[in-house]
């Protein structure tokens, strides 16, 4: 049930584009995206609902494939400040406000 | 400011003796969550609550118990401790339920049974 996020990890120069991937064997509500720094909290990156609606940030860009049951988050020209493990969340319908979480895929960025 | 706060941010406790980690926040959020959080393995929710009064299990509830009485706090207590209950535990609200709402999470409890 817990969503398949791939690469596991990615080594980026500054500057270079990355794309993060959630897959799911479940049809899916919504799916959340959020990045967590080394020992710290996650922090919200975006959400995705079935319908098409979005809400985030204005820097990320993802979509959602609802018949796919995957997700895509888009990094374009890494900063450094991208470094982090994102995790993607995903909730199923009638799932009573469950979100299901992915292993993380851990990012890094290089100068 | 807007948060979510937990306390204490790091535990160090011996099997078998009960303790309780709180959480609180000050947005009003009807939504509150702890989930705990291991290498390789992603957040694992244990229990979250629509409300006062309603809680309801996650996926990994056995060993966990929750309480909400009030609106603010949100409070994780285990009862006897165990080794493989060591990890990072985190506490998100949210203002409705999940979908289509941003999680807030606190800073995380860094929980260590010997």
């Amino acid at each position: 049930q817990q969503p398949v996020q791939s690469p596991q990890a990615v080594i980026l120069r500054e500057g270079e584009d990355a794309v993060i991937n959630c897959s799911s064997s479940k049809a899916l509500y919504s799916v959340h995206w959020y990045r967590q720094k080394h020992g710290e909290a996650p922090i919200f990156l975006m959400i995705l609902l079935k319908g098409g609606e979005q809400k985030g940030h204005d820097k990320i860009s993802a979509s959602f494939n609802e018949k796919k049951q995957q997700s895509s988050l888009y990094l374009t020209a890494s900063q450094l400040s991208y470094s982090g493990t994102y995790f993607c969340g995903t909730e199923l319908p009638f799932s009573n406000y469950q979100l299901i979480w992915g292993a993380g895929t851990k990012l890094i960025i290089k100068p | 400011e807007a948060q979510v706060t937990q306390n204490p941010r790091y535990l160090i406790t011996v099997t078998g003796k009960k303790l309780t980690v709180t959480c609180s926040q000050n947005m009003n959020h009807e939504y509150m969550s702890w989930y705990r959080q291991d290498p390789g393995l992603g957040l694992r929710q244990i229990y979250y609550s629509m409300n006062v009064e309603v809680t309801d299990k996650g996926d990994v509830p056995e060993g966990y118990k929750v309480s909400r009485k009030e609106k603010r706090n949100f409070p994780l207590i285990l009862e006897s401790p165990s080794p493989n209950q060591t990890s990072l535990y985190f506490c998100a609200s949210s203002p409705g339920q999940p979908f289509g709402e941003e999680q807030y999470f606190g800073p995380g409890t860094r929980l260590t049974v010997t």
